[in-house]
């Protein structure tokens, strides 16, 4: 079984420009949740999905981010125009249930120049 | 407020030595807790949920309500267990967002 798959797996761009990083979760999995990693802090919580549904988006930090999962399957996590303090490891995960295990893809390093 | 605290950014044994990742938590109810790991050049993986109980690669975790604490125990630490480990509570209730202590980097030398 395929496991959660991140694109891409690493992101240089300039300060002002966009990048649309995409998670493709487990099959069948209706939760779908994305944090991120800036150097020195701890992983951090953007958001979560329920199928299309944003079931909690508390943790996306401005609205330069707009996240989307549109049909239920994958996701696209849209930062635009992009800031230096952007620049982080960006993961996505995945679970079946609300109280099953979460699935980690390997991340997305994004650095903002 | 939540919070987990791993107050060793990186802890360093020889094998077969006992290791203990120290993870307090500051939570009003009733949290979940779990500690990730991840290996180099792979993804984070579950190693333990408390709920569980379980022993998982010799390692083991208990609850401490008391105390706070959820440390990360082994007894006789080997190679291979060299990796980043994270201590993370989900609160009760349905919201499942995970939250995240800073990590602790385990070496162990042989």
């Amino acid at each position: 079984e395929a496991g959660v798959t991140q694109f891409p797996s690493h992101s240089v761009i300039e300060k002002g420009q966009t990048v649309t990083l995409r998670c493709d979760p487990i099959s069948g999995h209706d939760n779908l949740y994305w944090y991120r990693r800036v150097m020195g802090k701890e992983i951090k919580f953007l958001l979560h999905f329920v199928k299309e549904s944003k079931q909690d988006e508390s943790g996306m930090p401005n609205n330069r981010f707009l996240a989307e999962r549109t049909g239920g399957t994958y996701s696209t996590l849209k930062v635009q125009p992009a800031e230096l303090e952007d620049s982080g490891v960006y993961f996505c995960a995945s679970s079946h249930g609300l109280n099953t295990e979460a699935f980690f893809g390997q991340g997305t390093r994004l650095t903002v120049v | 407020a939540q919070r987990v605290t791993q107050p060793e950014k990186l802890l360093s044994v020889f094998k077969g030595a006992p290791v203990e990742l120290k993870c307090n938590y500051s939570y009003s109810g009733s949290p979940e807790l779990f500690w990730y790991v991840q290996y180099s050049r792979q993804r984070l993986q579950l190693l333990l949920r408390h709920i569980s109980r379980e022993s998982i690669k010799g390692f083991t975790a208990d609850l401490n309500k008391g105390e706070t604490s959820f440390h990360l125990k082994k007894p006789f630490a080997q190679e291979e267990d060299s990796a980043m480990y994270y201590c993370a509570l989900v609160p009760a209730g349905n919201n499942r967002k995970l939250i995240w202590g800073l990590g602790t980097s385990l070496a162990v030398n042989p």
